[in-house]
């Protein structure tokens, strides 16, 4: 089925880098989310984008709709110890696809160090 | 509130053994999932129920049985499950129908651990 690229597949930084991951597409979104999974537990939606071009922040996160609708991006400054986690970006309705139909991207596993 | 809540947490069963998952939210949500999820890979949708009635099977083998008995609840109903079909399964809400379907927004509960022996 489709799917987001999404990169990097895994990030290595010591607390307090900044860490920034992206998704792209070959097809248009018109909304772009943006969840953190821990280890066991389910992805909590941190993000979500739902205007191209819109940048929207929440805490030390941020991300961004791009203009073409086809990426996005998501910041996360001044990394902490509990960022760790599995970053996804996925978008709804692409393509004309059914409700229910939640592409995801494949993944950004964040590491920091103390 | 954006919660949705799962029971139990964790579930070891036998190849023989019948048991069911639950899902409730409080949302107004219409539109209710169930996923699984493999380590570290993105979930893999299996069931969408809108308005309490199924409209997506995935092409999910019969020992998965889903059931929405109102617009509140979901369940899964595990029998004759395999090792293989250990995993995170994760139950998830959106307000469905209600809005568009590029603006749909799910919200998923924190997942049941199952174990297949």
């Amino acid at each position: 089925g489709q799917q987001l690229n999404q990169s990097p597949q895994s990030m290595f930084i010591q607390e307090g880098e900044d860490v920034s991951m992206n998704c792209t597409s070959s097809s248009i979104f018109n909304t772009w989310l943006w969840y953190k999974q821990e280890p066991g537990e389910g992805p909590v939606l941190l993000i979500a984008l739902y205007k191209a071009g819109e940048l929207t922040s929440n805490g030390r996160l941020t991300a961004q709709f791009g203009i073409t609708r086809k990426d996005s991006f998501l910041n996360i400054s001044a990394s902490i110890p509990s960022d760790v986690g599995i970053y996804f970006c996925a978008g709804p309705g692409a393509g004309g696809t059914s409700y229910g139909k939640l592409t995801f991207g494949q993944g950004t596993i964040l590491t920091v160090h103390p | 509130d954006t919660e949705v809540t799962q029971t139990p947490k964790h579930l070891v069963m036998g190849m023989t053994n019948k048991k069911s998952l639950k899902c409730e939210q409080h949302m107004g949500h219409r539109a209710m999932y169930w996923y699984k999820q493999k380590a570290k890979k993105p979930p893999e949708l299996m069931f969408v129920y809108s308005y309490e009635k199924l409209s997506i099977n995935e092409s999910v083998p019969s020992r998965f049985s889903p059931e929405c008995p109102n617009s509140s609840l979901l369940n899964l109903h595990l029998h004759a499950l395999q090792p293989e079909d250990s995993a995170l399964y994760l139950c998830a809400s959106s307000q469905g129908r209600l809005v568009g379907v590029d603006t749909d927004t799910q919200y998923f509960g924190p997942g049941t651990r199952l174990t297949v022996l």
